[in-house]
């Protein structure tokens, strides 16, 4: 089926620094969701992008849609060690999400 | 609280045998999903319901059934016909059509022997 590409798999930062992760698609996007999976736990919703160029912030995680609809981007400045998790990017297809394969965040202190 | 509430937690199975996952929400809504998520992997849509009564085969539904006879509940029974039934299972829920908002429950851990 049409999937999501998450880059990179894994990111290993730096506690303080700054990173940014991917998602793309082949085809338009209606919108797009965030999720963020802490260690052991389970999928907590961030944010849903709607339109074309979209930013939204929270604290230090800035989301962007792009200009085409067919990619975002989630950036977080200033890492912390409460930033591990995973974060995974979804797409609705009808009335199913298909979430892409996460960016597993490390974080050292 | 309004939640969703997944039970068990943890579950053993011996090979061959049927066990079914339980997902309860007070949140009074429609759409109610479920997952798979194996060990560094993403979330991979086994069944969904947009409404009582009716369910939707996602993308791995072999092996799996569901029912949706209220619309607080959605069991999911994973059959012996599952070649590779250990993994996390995430049961989810939405307001309605449209896939907003996904709300999880904690995940049911299901270790085959």
């Amino acid at each position: 089926g049409q999937q999501v590409m998450q880059i990179p798999q894994y990111q290993h930062v730096q506690e303080g620094e700054d990173f940014t992760t991917y998602c793309n698609s082949s085809t338009t996007l209606s919108n797009i969701q965030w999720y963020k999976q802490r260690p052991g736990g389970h999928p907590v919703f961030l944010i849903q992008l709607v339109k074309s160029g979209e930013v939204k912030k929270q604290k230090r995680l800035t989301f962007q849609f792009g200009e085409a609809k067919k990619n975002s981007s989630l950036h977080i400045t200033a890492t912390q060690t409460t930033d591990v998790g995973t974060y995974f990017c979804a797409k609705a297809a009808g009335n199913k999400l298909t979430f892409g394969g996460g960016t597993r965040v490390l974080v050292k202190p | 609280d309004g939640g969703i509430t997944q039970s068990p937690k943890y579950l053993f199975r011996k090979e061959g045998q049927n066990v079914t996952l339980s997902c309860e929400q007070n949140l009074n809504h429609d759409a109610m999903y479920w997952y798979r998520q194996d060990p560094g992997q993403g979330l991979r849509l086994i069944y969904y319901s947009q409404i009582v009564n009716d369910f939707q085969k996602g993308d791995i539904a072999e092996g799996y059934s569901v029912s949706r006879e209220k619309k607080e509940s959605f069991p999911l029974t994973v059959t012996s016909a599952q070649k590779n039934p250990t993994a996390f299972y995430l049961c989810a829920s939405s307001i309605g059509q449209n896939t907003g908002e996904l709300f999880f429950g904690e995940g049911s851990r299901l270790t085959v022997l």
